[in-house]
């Protein structure tokens, strides 16, 4: 069965802190690995990962995806309070055909 | 561009009940999805759509649960009767091409389903 794990599920830290969030994950046919950020509504994409070792940056937040160990981190550094969300991550498998969830990070910062 | 748009935002029903929610995707996105979010939970796929054909609903609970997309382009899924442990908040995505897997899903705001 396809399952994607996230650890950990809850963090706290203060602004200027960085933080790395784990996920790893069991697919079939693996094709893709998403990260996620949900404040109050929607999750909103982060990122798209399908290639082992090539870095994805966007302003202070970075990930990176290990094919080989099945699992991906989510960097984030100089927190601020506005990071403060869950961060959900999900695989994609059978071709495209099977989308999984994780529990997602709880992260709040602290002023 | 126009973000994916889904009412109503809340619904509160009795056991029992039935209940309809309607979602509008990004315009020309061919894949469509419904989720169900329980509190505390990661979102879990009910269905798939490519256009107005179901790609995936083996995790929609068929006896009560059902989705329908006709003409390709809006959907509406619907719980008929609602049961306690439905309550959660369903979530509508959709995706460009044909949700292989290389497209990131882009997400409505989500209805709260309340059962009392």
């Amino acid at each position: 069965e396809d399952k994607v794990v996230q650890s950990p599920l809850s963090l706290v830290v203060h602004e200027g802190d960085t933080v790395t969030l784990n996920c790893s994950y069991e697919v079939t046919n693996f094709r893709s690995l998403l990260w996620y950020k949900q404040e109050k509504k929607a999750p909103t994409f982060l990122f798209m990962l399908t290639s082992s070792g090539i870095e994805k940056k966007s302003g202070r937040l970075s990930s990176i995806l290990d094919k080989k160990e099945l699992f991906s981190i989510l960097n984030i550094t100089a927190t601020q309070t506005g990071d403060s969300a869950i961060y959900l991550c999900a695989v994609v498998g059978n071709y495209g055909q099977n989308f999984v969830f994780g529990p997602g990070t709880r992260l709040s910062v602290l002023p | 561009e126009a973000g994916v748009a889904q009412s109503p935002r809340y619904k509160i029903i009795e056991k029992r009940q039935s209940v309809a929610f309607w979602c509008n995707p990004i315009s020309g996105h061919a894949t469509l999805y419904w989720y169900q979010q329980i509190l505390g939970q990661g979102p879990k796929l009910l269905i798939q759509f490519q256009n107005n054909g179901v790609v995936d609903d083996s995790q929609l609970p068929k006896d009560r649960f059902s989705a329908e997309r006709l003409k390709g382009v809006d959907s509406t899924l619907k719980i008929q009767p609602a049961k306690l442990e439905d309550s959660a908040v369903y979530l509508c995505a959709s995706s460009a091409m044909t949700g292989d897997g290389n497209q990131p899903q882009h997400f409505g705001d989500g209805t709260r389903l309340s059962i009392l």
